[in-house]
């Protein structure tokens, strides 16, 4: 089985804010890896796939990196909108689907 | 407006049966890959299980292999997921999701409620 862990489970930060998340998964998955927001009551939303790739639309302020087992999604300045958990999940082939535990951000 | 609405969810006994439905509109469905996600109340996300564009290929998570059969109609635009020998576990949300590439969700659902419970 894959594991995908996500640190820190929850934060609090100040509006302009660069906040960065970490998630990591047990077995290299090279870059098949997605970020997904979920804000408070609505249903998840795909900000990137392939690790760095934003889904159109996305706020460029969003960026993401990494591959093999170190991932991370970076928001350069953070704004009220962004209150919301955020899951990552690996898509490589072969191994099961798994999201991480996710992350919640909220507002200082 | 592309989008996707599940329906059938509701209140089941432990043991018991449910049929969800997810009928989707605004792009050509027999294109794309289409999966079942679901997320306890509370909880995180759970991968459940994808279907291929003719259906030749199915993805279950470990955790309903064996009880859960997802299957489409690509005629009618239509998802479906059969859940037999529900357990509490079971109970959560589950959001129907077109992938843009096997495994990853780019258009969800509102989602339909599952409860398991005596």
């Amino acid at each position: 089985d894959i594991q995908m862990t996500q640190s820190p489970s929850s934060l609090s930060a100040s509006v302009g804010d660069r906040l960065t998340i970490t998630c990591r998964a047990s077995q290299s998955i090279r870059n098949y890896l997605v970020w997904y927001r979920q804000k408070p009551g609505k249903i998840p939303e795909l900000l990137i796939h392939a690790a760095s790739t934003l889904e159109s639309g996305v706020p460029s302020r969003f960026s993401g990196s990494g591959s093999g087992t170190d991932f991370t999604l970076t928001i350069s300045s953070l704004q009220p909108e962004d209150v919301a958990t955020y899951y990552c999940q690996n898509y490589y082939s072969g191994l099961p689907l798994a999201f991480g535990g996710g992350t919640k951000v909220e507002i200082k | 407006q592309v989008q996707v609405v599940e329906s059938g969810g509701g209140l089941v006994k432990p043991g018991g049966s449910l049929r969800l439905s997810c009928t989707a509109s605004g792009f050509t469905f027999g294109d794309y890959y289409m999966s079942w996600i679901r997320q306890a109340p509370g909880k995180g996300l759970e991968w459940v299980s994808y279907i291929s564009t003719t259906g030749t290929y199915k993805y279950d998570a470990d955790s309903v292999k064996g009880r859960f059969t997802i299957s489409r109609d690509n005629a009618n635009k239509s998802l479906y997921l059969q859940m037999n020998s529900l357990r509490a576990e079971d109970t959560a949300v589950y959001y129907c999701a077109r992938c843009k590439f096997p495994g990853i969700a780019d258009i969800w659902g509102q989602g339909t409620l599952v409860t398991v419970s005596s």
